[in-house]
């Protein structure tokens, strides 16, 4: 059980690149995130999805897509690299019940994102 | 809107004493709440959570935290602290069912470094 798993570990991007950061999850969770963790500035959610084939934006959207094929993958993708997007990015994901909303999250071990 | 406080950017603790890293909060209903630890160069890990219930909270390595309702604040506590509970600690929140989706709003985080 190897939780989530995220690749690469480390990027660095030109601008103007594109690039997609993997993500996932062997825990048959439904519910998958994204963040971004700025400095001093705690996660901030980018998109999410709620099972296969349903995704909804979070806090941070613009700049990114997602797309959600299987229950296992949630692949993050960055079309025009900006110098704005250089950060940490972590991908987590719950099983979240009808009745709940206090499912821990499980996060993997990120993917630091440089862009020049 | 909902909102997540950490007053304290950074806490210093000798080895041996108590120590508490505050977290306050605003949301509408009854609050989930959450701490997590993230070590450097990891993803963040679970450590405990209030969803219902009693006050006092246990959770991983012997941290603790209690819920205080009417000071909207849920402060992280260990009687003995240790070197190695030195990491960033995020405090993490999210409303009653009518609020966002399972999404959890995060604050910025507490430095906890730990002097032998």
């Amino acid at each position: 059980n190897a939780g989530v798993t995220q690749t690469p570990k480390f990027r660095i991007l030109k601008i103007g690149q594109s690039m997609t950061l993997q993500c996932t999850q062997d825990m048959n969770h439904n519910y998958m995130y994204w963040y971004r963790q700025d400095p001093g500035m705690g996660l901030k959610l980018i998109y999410y999805s709620v099972g296969a084939g349903i995704t909804d934006k979070g806090e941070v959207p613009n700049g990114y897509n997602v797309s959600r094929s299987t229950t296992e993958d949630f692949p993050l993708r960055l079309e025009l690299a900006a110098p704005s997007q250089t950060s940490v990015y972590f991908c987590a994901s719950s099983f979240n019940s009808a009745s709940g909303g206090g499912e821990t999250q499980y996060f993997g071990p990120g993917t630091r994102l440089l862009v020049l | 809107a909902q909102s997540v406080a950490q007053p304290e950017d950074q806490v210093n603790v000798a080895e041996g004493n108590p120590l508490t890293v505050k977290c306050t909060y605003s949301v509408s209903g009854n609050p989930y709440l959450f701490w997590y630890v993230q070590y450097p160069n990891r993803g963040l890990q679970f450590l405990l959570k209030y969803i219902t219930g009693d006050n006092l909270v246990k959770g991983s390595y012997g941290f603790e935290a209690e819920f205080n309702k009417s000071q909207t604040s849920f402060h992280l506590k260990k009687p003995s602290a240790l070197v190695s509970d030195s990491a960033l600690y995020f405090c993490a929140v999210r409303g009653g069912f009518m609020d966002s989706n399972y999404q959890l709003i995060w604050g910025a985080g507490t430095k906890l470094i730990i002097k032998p």
